[in-house]
């Protein structure tokens, strides 16, 4: 079964508006670590944003946040107020396992890419 | 603070052919992973060094790929002979060993294999 999955190959959003990004996981381990990263044309993944699985906020980093439903099992980015340099790949990861001890690996889901508009 | 370090950065090799690819990670950071990328799908890991030490190697082909970390900073991947599928980014990553272990990334390798 996937542990990550993101349904939507693409999207596109007008420059300036909100967009959500989907992904669902699927975990037995009661701790674990949600991710997004961006992967622009250059190749670097670069990091957004981490919710743990025992967070009782949604995290929040600039115009992105992560819209986190525990019991659906979904981890959704939104990018509020997008800008052309958003343009890219996005891929949801898990690692599973809490933050002691040695970290455990990513999965990645297959990446969303995000086209915007002017 | 430097960021994840790799070299080279782009390569083509011909099928049946060797190639090693560098890595050296943050400063302080004591794990390092290695990721394979094929075009159009996820990062799959295919090894974890804790240190010099190897915590996960499941998913590496041992018969054509091997993987070292010395002295626990740097680290290279080798492939040998390379086959036409192991085209794809290999993109090495380092993570702290304290807090949410955040995995960061470097700019990747893009091996194409004819």
């Amino acid at each position: 079964a996937q542990k990550i999955t993101q349904t939507q190959p693409g999207m596109f959003v007008q420059e300036k508006e909100a967009v959500t990004l989907d992904c669902t996981y699927d975990t037995s381990d009661p701790s674990y670590g949600l991710f997004w990263y961006k992967q622009p044309s250059s190749g670097e993944m670069i990091f957004l944003i981490y919710q743990g699985s025992y967070d009782q906020q949604n995290a929040t980093e600039g115009r992105y946040s992560l819209n986190f439903q525990k019991a659906r099992k979904s981890a959704n980015l939104v990018i509020s107020a997008s800008q052309l340099g958003d343009s890219a790949m996005y891929f949801c990861a898990m690692r599973e396992g809490g933050n002691t001890g040695t970290a455990s690996k990513l999965t990645f889901g297959t990446g969303t890419r995000l086209q915007v508009t002017l | 603070e430097a960021g994840v370090a790799q070299s080279p950065r782009y390569k083509i090799i011909e099928k049946r052919q060797s190639v090693a690819f560098w890595c050296n990670p943050i400063s302080g950071h004591a794990t390092l992973y290695w990721y394979q990328q094929i075009l159009g799908q996820g990062p799959k890991l295919l090894i974890q060094f804790q240190n010099n030490g190897v915590v996960d190697d499941s998913q590496l082909p041992k018969d054509r790929f091997s993987a070292e970390r010395l002295k626990g900073v740097d680290s290279t991947l080798k492939i040998q002979p390379a086959k036409l599928e192991d085209s794809a980014v290999y993109l090495c990553a380092s993570s702290p060993p304290t807090g949410m272990k955040t995995q960061y990334f470097g700019p990747g390798t893009r091996l194409l294999v004819l």
